[in-house]
């Protein structure tokens, strides 16, 4: 059974802070790692797919590196802002004959505070 | 290009029933996952359609079937409902290349099993 970990599971920051969470995952059958954002009442949405070691990823204020060879991933938010508050989810895909699954984490929820 | 449509959005079934969720993917995506998420637990991956096969099976007991239409069209059933089946179902659709892509998801169909 794969086990994708997401650390913290929640966290409260205040508007203009910046914030980091991790996603660690199997650094064996290493394929792809995505990030989801998941707002309330909304679908989840694709933020990166990442599959090289050492990429990284950016999207506005939201950036993703990735670790293939320890099994891990961060994504930063600079200077948080109200509308970021969500639901974070990293997803690993092993690749190969599994290659249409991807095993999600508990998800990091983020609560900016105006 | 229109989203991924699941229907219905809401659903209560009484336990013994079986239900049938459907899907409709993003035109010209031929991967279609299923996720359940209950309370406390992350998206639990269910299976994954491709090309009208099942690829990749998640650790779900039998009453849990799908299946997928030439027109990529998904659809699920649960028979002999549990309340523990109660759940928000996610669809995703994924295009298939030569690298890793983002699940599109829908807004899922929140079954509720009294």
């Amino acid at each position: 059974i794969l086990n994708v970990e997401q650390s913290p599971q929640s966290l409260h920051v205040q508007e203009g802070d910046s914030t980091n969470f991790t996603c660690s995952f199997p650094s064996s059958n290493f394929y792809a790692l995505h990030w989801y954002r998941w707002e309330t009442a909304k679908s989840p949405e694709a933020l990166f797919v990442m599959t090289l070691n050492g990429d990284e990823k950016k999207k506005g204020r939201i950036s993703a590196t990735l670790n293939t060879k320890e099994g891990y991933s961060y994504l930063y938010i600079k200077g948080s802002q109200p509308e970021d508050s969500a639901t974070y989810l990293c997803a690993f895909n092993a690749g190969g004959t599994s290659y249409g699954k991807l095993t999600f984490g508990q998800g990091t929820i983020l609560t900016v505070h105006p | 290009k229109a989203g991924v449509t699941q229907t219905p959005r809401y659903l209560i079934k009484t336990r013994g029933q079986q239900v049938t969720l459907s899907c409709s993917p993003i035109s010209g995506h031929r991967s279609v996952s299923w996720y359940q998420q209950t309370p406390g637990q992350g998206l639990q991956f269910l299976f994954e359609y491709f090309s009208e096969t099942q690829r990749n099976k998640g650790n779900f007991p039998g009453r849990f079937s799908g299946r997928q239409f030439s027109n990529s069209r998904s659809e699920m059933n649960v028979s002999t409902l549990e309340l523990g089946d109660s759940a928000l179902y996610l669809c995703a659709s994924r295009e298939i290349g030569t690298h890793d892509t983002e699940a599109f998801f829908g807004q899922g169909t929140r079954l509720t099993v009294v």
